[in-house]
């Protein structure tokens, strides 16, 4: 199993562009999750999703979009980039009944 | 909300020495609490976990401890080794039971 994956690993942004940041997970979990992790803020809910079609916000969800069309995959879209979006965000995914988490590599992104 | 606060921001011991990081909640309803390690450059992993049924769970010379009255536990790692040089970080599941509230993070060197 290649466990929980991202891409890119690395990306910059110019103000008002949009991008879309891909995750993908082949552990047939149904919960996933996107976290920014930000200079002593931990790491803050932006979007989760119990199964496929079923997405809610976290605690930080404006200027982000999601969508869950396949247990796979739960891609996070970003529409206008703003310089307040610079921050590293993570993926993440658990079985149903489990707690345990499995977080993904990470996505660096600089926004100008 | 739940609310995670954590302390030390940043801890240095010796090579040998005892290492304790600590956290406190906000929702006595809580009733899960993971800790994760996360190296330089990955993702979070998650090292140990208790849940509120139990105040000590042990794992090697990793062991946690919760006082529900105070709502706050701790991470203990004894015989320190420079691998455990990491960010540690503390959650609690949230009062919807589906997601984590984390701390913001505990930078641990561990000196040779």
């Amino acid at each position: 199993n290649a466990g929980v994956t991202q891409t890119p690993k690395f990306q910059v942004l110019k103000t008002g562009q949009s991008m879309t940041l891909q995750c993908a997970q082949d552990m047939n979990h149904e919960y996933m999750s996107w976290y920014r992790q930000d200079p002593g803020m931990g790491l803050r809910l932006i979007h989760y999703s119990v199964g496929a079609g079923i997405t809610d916000q976290g605690e930080v969800p404006n200027g982000y979009n999601v969508s869950r069309s396949t247990t796979e995959d739960f891609p996070l879209r970003l529409l206008s980039a703003a310089p307040s979006q610079t921050s590293v965000y993570f993926c993440a995914s658990r079985a149903s009944g489990v707690e345990t988490q499995y977080f993904g590599p990470g996505t660096r992104l600089l926004v100008l | 909300g739940e609310n995670v606060e954590q302390h030390p921001s940043t801890l240095s011991v010796q090579e040998g020495d005892s290492a304790v990081i600590k956290c406190t909640y906000s929702d006595s309803a809580s009733n899960y609490f993971p800790w994760y390690k996360q190296e330089l450059g990955k993702g979070p992993q998650l090292i140990i976990d208790i849940r509120s049924n139990v105040g000590e769970k042990k794992d090697q010379r990793i062991a946690v401890t919760l006082n529900k009255t105070a709502k706050h536990f701790s991470l203990h790692i004894t015989e320190t080794q420079p691998e455990d040089s990491a960010v540690y970080f503390c959650a609690a599941r949230d009062n919807y039971g589906q997601n984590f509230v984390f701390g913001p993070g505990t930078r641990l060197s561990v000196l040779p």
